[in-house]
């Protein structure tokens, strides 16, 4: 099994802020990376596939980047809509999840 | 514009079957790949199969033995049994689509999600 680590578990930042969260693979996934928001009682969202292309019609301030192993994620100037939990997903090997990143504002 | 909506029990009883349907409007399903994913309480995300416009399946390995996900291009819909439930299978369970990808591991459309609670 692949095993995907999120870092950090949870953060908190405040409007405006860069808003950085990593992923780790246990092996090399190439770019089989995607990012996913998911805000209390919805489902989630896809925001970024590919380890960096932004999925038609999320905002510009969301990016990817990485490949093999060591991904991130980027929210360029944190919004309050922003609030949720954020997972990556690999899919080299079957699938998994990350555990989450659940954003918080200060 | 795809849209999924799960239905099914919300409460079932520990040993017995899980049953779920997940409707598919605004496509055919006839076109993707369908999955289904769970979050137990206060935790991830995790995948439990999906199955193809073909029909064929795949499952995650943890669950393979009691898991069956089958198309129904009738109606539209696909459909997930979990045979043996326990307490560990209390979870929201969402169904999800891939319209994008040849893989069937980009889940661009999602179900809100339906609560199922074992419990005797």
């Amino acid at each position: 099994d692949i095993q995907m680590t999120q870092s950090p578990s949870s953060l908190s930042a405040s409007v405006g802020d860069r808003v950085t969260i990593t992923c780790q693979a246990s092996q090399d996934i190439s770019n089989y990376l995607n990012w996913y928001q998911q805000k209390p009682g919805k489902a989630p969202k896809l925001l970024i596939y590919d380890a960096s292309h932004l999925q038609t019609g999320v905002p510009s301030r969301f990016s990817g980047s990485g490949s093999g192993t060591d991904f991130t994620f980027t929210i360029s100037s944190l919004q309050p809509e922003d609030i949720a939990t954020y997972y990556c997903q690999q899919y080299d090997v079957l699938l998994t999840f990350g555990q989450g990143t659940r954003l918080e504002i200060k | 514009q795809v849209q999924l909506q799960e239905s099914g029990p919300g409460l079932v009883k520990p040993s017995e079957t899980l049953s779920l349907t997940c409707i598919v409007s605004g496509g055919s399903i006839s076109d993707y790949y369908w999955s289904w994913i769970r979050q137990a309480p206060g935790k991830g995300l995790e995948w439990i199969g999906y199955v193809s416009f073909s029909g064929s399946t795949t499952y995650n390995p943890s669950l393979k033995s009691r898991v069956t996900i089958s198309v129904d291009t009738s109606k539209n819909q696909f459909s997930l049994r979990l045979t043996s439930v326990t307490a560990a299978d209390t979870a929201v369970y969402h169904c999800a689509g891939d319209t994008m990808s040849s893989t069937g591991y980009l889940f661009d459309y999602w179900g809100q999600g339906t609560q199922v609670t074992v419990s005797s």
